[in-house]
């Protein structure tokens, strides 16, 4: 079992519509998570960060943590053309220690199409 | 601030010969990170240091490989001798301190050919 999974896609969503991104990951005392969106031909950009079960909004992106369940999502409202791109679905299992690390998962391309 | 910055951004190199990757990170960050990715494989941690000590290196593929941070500003990441299978694009990131809110700022990446 991969640490961090997530459908590779390509997932196709309509302009205008929710874009849902999943992710599940395998350490139970994960404590950190990050999702990352990456343009072809370009390094992996921070978008959101989440470390407490719920949501976390910001502008139309919101992020959910479901902790028992071991279940991360992205939520993209209102999609855009410019939306479209590879999002990385990132977990640090122990942020606190010296020894902290992100690991990440293999991402799921995003398609919005017009 | 100038972000992380890698050299070169492209690298086309025969089997067999030395390769030298090179980052800067952000100034003041004191974890950098080196990655790997393919699209067969994703994004693969290779190495990465806190205050230019290397803390984890189990993802370096062999001996082939290998990576140092001689100071806080400065890190390179060296293949001798070069194999087909090496060719991907190579990350570096850094970042500031532990916690659960720090994600990693990355560099544009070396994309590395060998042929």
């Amino acid at each position: 079992q991969k640490e961090v999974e997530q459908n590779s896609g390509p997932l196709s969503v309509p302009e205008g519509a929710i874009a849902s991104l999943n992710c599940t990951y395998s350490d139970r005392v994960s404590q950190s998570f990050f999702w990352y969106r990456q343009y072809s031909g370009k390094s992996p950009e921070l978008i959101m960060s989440i470390y407490s079960n719920g949501d976390k909004e910001d502008g139309r992106f919101t992020a959910q943590l479901n902790k028992a369940s071991q279940y991360v999502s992205l939520l993209i409202r209102d999609s855009q053309p410019s939306d479209s791109a590879t999002y990385l679905c990132a977990v640090n299992p122990r942020p606190y220690s010296s020894a902290s690390k992100i690991i990440f998962g293999s991402g799921t391309r995003l398609s919005i199409r017009p | 601030d100038a972000g992380v910055i890698q050299s070169p951004r492209h690298e086309v190199t025969e089997m067999g010969q030395e390769v030298t990757l090179r980052c800067k990170p952000i100034s003041g960050h004191d974890y950098l990170f080196w990655y790997r990715q393919t699209m067969m494989r994703g994004l693969e941690l290779l190495i990465y240091f806190n205050n230019n000590v290397p803390i984890d290196d189990s993802g370096m593929p062999e001996d082939r490989f290998s990576a140092k941070m001689p100071n806080a500003s400065f890190s390179t990441l060296k293949i001798q001798p070069s194999e087909p299978r090496d060719s991907a694009v190579y990350f570096c990131a850094s970042r500031l301190g532990q916690g659960t809110n720090y994600g990693y700022t990355f560099g544009s990446g070396t994309r590395l050919t060998v042929v």
